[in-house]
Order: C-alpha cells, then structure tokens, then sequence
C-alpha cells in the first residue's frame, strides 16, 4: 500500500476563496482523522471519521470548516472563505478500528496552505 | 487535553541510548501509550505502543511503570537521524498530541 495519500502537497490561495484539501486513506482502514499543525498551537485533532460517519467534529474551529468522507477511499476538508490565520499545515491520518485503540494510526505527508 | 506530561526538550550523544521520560498519572485502564515522532515538518512517524507490559520492535523499547502512570522510551544506538520532536499520547480512539520533547542527537 502507498500510505496515506494527501494532495495536494502545497496550496497557496487568496484571503476569501474556497480551499480543498484531499485525503486518501490506506485501504481497509475504518477511521479518518484530520489535523492541523501550526507553531503557535502545535497538531490539533480537526475531526476524525469511523466507517465514513463523522465522530467528532468538535475541533473544527470555525463554520467556514467542513468535512466530509463519501466513501471509505476519499475525504475532503474544505475551507470557504479561506482566511489568512488559516495558513498552516494539514495532515490527514488514517488506522484500523480494533478495541481500545491497540491500533496505529499512519499520517499522510500534509498539506501545507498558505493564504495571503 | 492532553494528558502526557515531557520535558520539551533533550539532547544525546549519537550511539549511545536515548531515555525520553512521560507522565500519564490520569490514565485509564483501557487507554494505550503511544509513541510517535516527527522530523521536521514530516507527517508524524508511529514509534511503538502498549498497554502495561513492556514492549520492542526494531525502533524503540517501551518500559511502562507497573502503576501505568508514567513509562520510557528507549532509543538504544540514537542517530542524528533520531532527531526529532517525540510524542507521547494516550489514546483511546484519537490520538491528541501535546507539545512533545524536542531530541536533538549531536554528533
């Protein structure tokens, strides 16, 4: 299996328009998890997947963040409108579900986004 | 929140064997320790993990307290490829980093 595949691996964008980062998990894994990494709050959980259905949202800073994962190979994050202060890195991480979580999570290479 | 506690910051000298200390006091007796790592602006690298023995693999050594509420990673030969931010997490579905200890290797 290739890993986790994030694309695209750099975006630059204006402050206002939309953005959308994809994610492609390894197959057969059962949950998805997005998150963010910046210098001032380090990697933060966004909001992460089990069998396509959304768990816990209750990262996503804001209602111009949305997620969502149509089916078991393919997510997106998408910001609208994107906002500097939203330039940061994203990774995108995927792992088997098992019992109490005796189980590794694999992380993409991210997607660093800049919004000037 | 998290709930690790790390020094943020260590140094080691290459070959010999790298010890990064966590707290977990709070843990549960369902929750697992995990160890990852990541170099640089890399996507983080999973290390290892266990419940309450002790575990191996071509990595690391994890040396878990018979109280679960702290353990140990062991880097036996540290490289300055090692160098890196280390992580430790308790996880039970998510895993939530906090800010880690930051190894630097020097040759």
């Amino acid at each position: 299996d290739a890993g986790v595949i994030q694309s695209p691996r750099h975006e630059v964008t204006e402050m206002g328009q939309e953005v959308t980062l994809r994610c492609k998990p390894i197959s057969g894994h059962d949950y998805l998890f997005w998150y963010r990494q910046t210098m001032m709050r380090g990697l933060e959980l966004l909001i992460y997947f089990n069998n396509n259905v959304p768990i816990d949202d209750s990262g996503m800073p804001e209602d111009r963040f949305s997620a969502k994962m149509p089916n078991a190979s393919f997510s997106t994050l998408k910001i609208q409108p994107s906002e500097p202060r939203d330039s940061a890195v994203y990774f995108c991480a995927s792992s088997l579900a098992r019992f109490g979580g005796d189980t590794e999570a694999f992380f993409g290479q991210g997607t660093r986004l800049t919004v000037v | 929140d998290a709930k690790t506690t790390q020094p943020p910051s260590m140094d080691c000298a290459e070959g010999r064997a790298a010890n990064l200390p966590c707290n977990h006091s709070t843990i549960s007796g369902n929750e697992y320790v995990y160890w990852y790592r990541q170099i640089h602006s890399q996507g983080p690298q999973y290390i290892i993990h266990g419940l309450k023995n002790n575990e191996t693999n071509e990595m690391a050594s994890l040396i878990i307290t018979e109280d679960r509420k702290s353990s140990t990673l062991i880097l036996p030969h540290a490289t300055l490829r090692d160098t890196a931010v280390y992580y430790c997490i308790v996880r039970v579905e998510a895993l939530i980093f906090g800010t880690g200890t930051r190894l630097q290797v020097f040759p």
